[in-house]
């Protein structure tokens, strides 16, 4: 049973491209999460999603940022027009589907490290 | 505005003696925590799990500790072992949020 899984697992980027991130969740979870960890530092929330809806996008930044999950396929995190303070750890978390409104534990996946140049 | 909270950035335990790892947190509403295990160039791995109505929730090795009235709760690793040496992280969530709250981490080592 495969765990989440997120490529591509480094990316370098010049200041002004673009970067895309993908994940894709365990089997059978319907729940995306995306957190940021900058250098010493802890994760933060960024932004969750469920098949084709943005749920909570409280995390993530106003302009430049993305997020979508579409019906087939993975979830792609999109960083438009990058800029050096956009270097960091990138995770993606995954859960099942709540029972009853519970809270339910998040997996993560390996992470992307983005740097730009 | 840092909801959950790891005082200690770094702890360093002799091998085979008991590792207690504190996190505090502010939000009275946080009804979920988790405490995760990082090591470097890695995703965070789920260790354990404790709900608000329970005080203590135990996993071989791991047990957690949850005081409500002092917002505060505690990850004991007993006894300790090298490959234990890694990052440890508190997370808090509430219904109807999902997200996580992370603490900072605690980076804990396993001396020989």
């Amino acid at each position: 049973n495969a765990g989440v899984m997120q490529n591509p697992r480094h990316l370098v980027r010049r200041r002004g491209q673009e970067a895309r991130l993908r994940c894709s969740p365990m089997k059978g979870h319907s729940h995306v999460y995306w957190y940021r960890q900058l250098p010493e530092e802890g994760l933060k929330f960024m932004v969750y999603l469920q098949k084709e809806n943005i749920i909570d996008e409280s995390g993530m930044p106003k302009e430049r940022f993305s997020a979508e999950f579409p019906k087939e396929g993975p979830s792609i995190l999109r960083i438009q027009q990058v800029v050096r303070g956009d270097s960091a750890a990138y995770f993606c978390a995954s859960s099942p589907t709540r029972a009853g409104g519970h809270s339910e534990t998040q997996y993560f996946g390996p992470g992307t490290r983005l740097l730009v140049l | 505005d840092q909801q959950v909270k790891q005082n200690s950035p770094s702890l360093s335990v002799q091998e085979g003696r008991i590792s207690i790892l504190n996190c505090d947190y502010t939000n009275s509403m946080f009804d979920y925590f988790l405490w995760y295990k990082k090591y470097p160039a890695e995703g965070p791995t789920f260790l354990i799990s404790i709900s608000s109505i329970k005080d203590k929730n135990e996993d071989g090795r791991f047990t957690v500790f949850l005081n409500k009235s002092a917002k505060h709760l505690s990850l004991h690793i007993v006894p300790s072992q090298p490959g234990d040496s890694a990052v440890y992280f508190c997370a808090a969530s509430f219904q109807g949020a999902q997200k996580l709250v992370f603490g900072q981490g605690t980076r804990l080592t396993i001396n020989p």
